[in-house]
């Protein structure tokens, strides 16, 4: 099946700190999402993102699907940020619609 | 909208008891899905569902059974559970074009089995 890499798997920032966290997958997608887990194991939708650049306040990302890497971009980090990144991939190959290939995260810890 | 709800938060089961674990969605999504995380890793496709009546397994499927009766409700079932399930529960569901299938999950449910 498809695999999804995330790097750096960990990230500690002092506030105010930019940072650019990569996911990497082996096939085609045609769904790409990236999450945010909080310290309270809450999932977060932050962008779904299959190819291109979006915005969304101190938080961008983008997608080159032809080269097989999404980049999230979190900008003026603050204490908030900290929790867990996860990138999650469709691939069409796997005949569900349904099934989110997940990476292993990139823990960001932000501090005063 | 409430969205994508879970029931219960948290649960403790001894080896061998079942139980049922709820999800529920009000926005008219036709697919709905069940992972796990385990510490330390990302989410694993349990089983899911693209419409009432049509269920299928995914990556993870041993131990669990589902249904889905009604577009909104989507239960996961543990037969007998096993200290191996110990672990967090999201349910998740998705609807729109087949190019756009963003996926919204669940609070999650908190399973320990001892």
């Amino acid at each position: 099946g498809i695999q999804v890499e995330q790097s750096p798997p960990d990230l500690i920032l002092q506030e105010g700190a930019n940072s650019t966290l990569r996911c990497n997958f082996s096939d085609s997608v045609n769904n790409l999402q990236w999450f945010h887990q909080n310290p309270w194991g809450q999932l977060i939708n932050l962008f779904y993102i299959p190819s291109g650049t979006k915005q969304n306040g101190r938080l961008s990302a983008t997608t080159v699907a032809t080269e097989r890497y999404s980049l999230l971009y979190i900008s003026s980090s603050q204490t908030t940020d900290s929790g867990v990144y996860f990138c999650a991939v469709r691939t069409p190959k796997t005949g569900t619609a349904s099934k989110l290939t997940f990476g292993t995260g990139t823990r960001l810890q932000v501090t005063l | 909208n409430a969205g994508v709800t879970q029931t219960p938060k948290f649960q403790v089961l001894k080896t061998g008891q079942s139980m049922t674990l709820q999800c529920a969605q009000d926005m008219n999504h036709e697919y709905m899905s069940w992972y796990r995380q385990d510490p330390g890793m990302g989410l694993r496709l349990i089983h899911y569902s693209v419409g009432a009546g049509i269920t299928d397994q995914g990556e993870v499927p041993n131990g669990y059974n589902v249904s889905r009766s009604t577009t909104e409700d989507f239960p996961l079932r543990l037969l007998s559970a096993a200290p191996s399930q110990t672990s967090v529960y999201f349910c998740a569901s998705s609807s729109g074009t087949p190019r756009r299938r963003e996926q919204f999950f669940g609070p999650g449910t908190r399973l320990t089995v001892l």
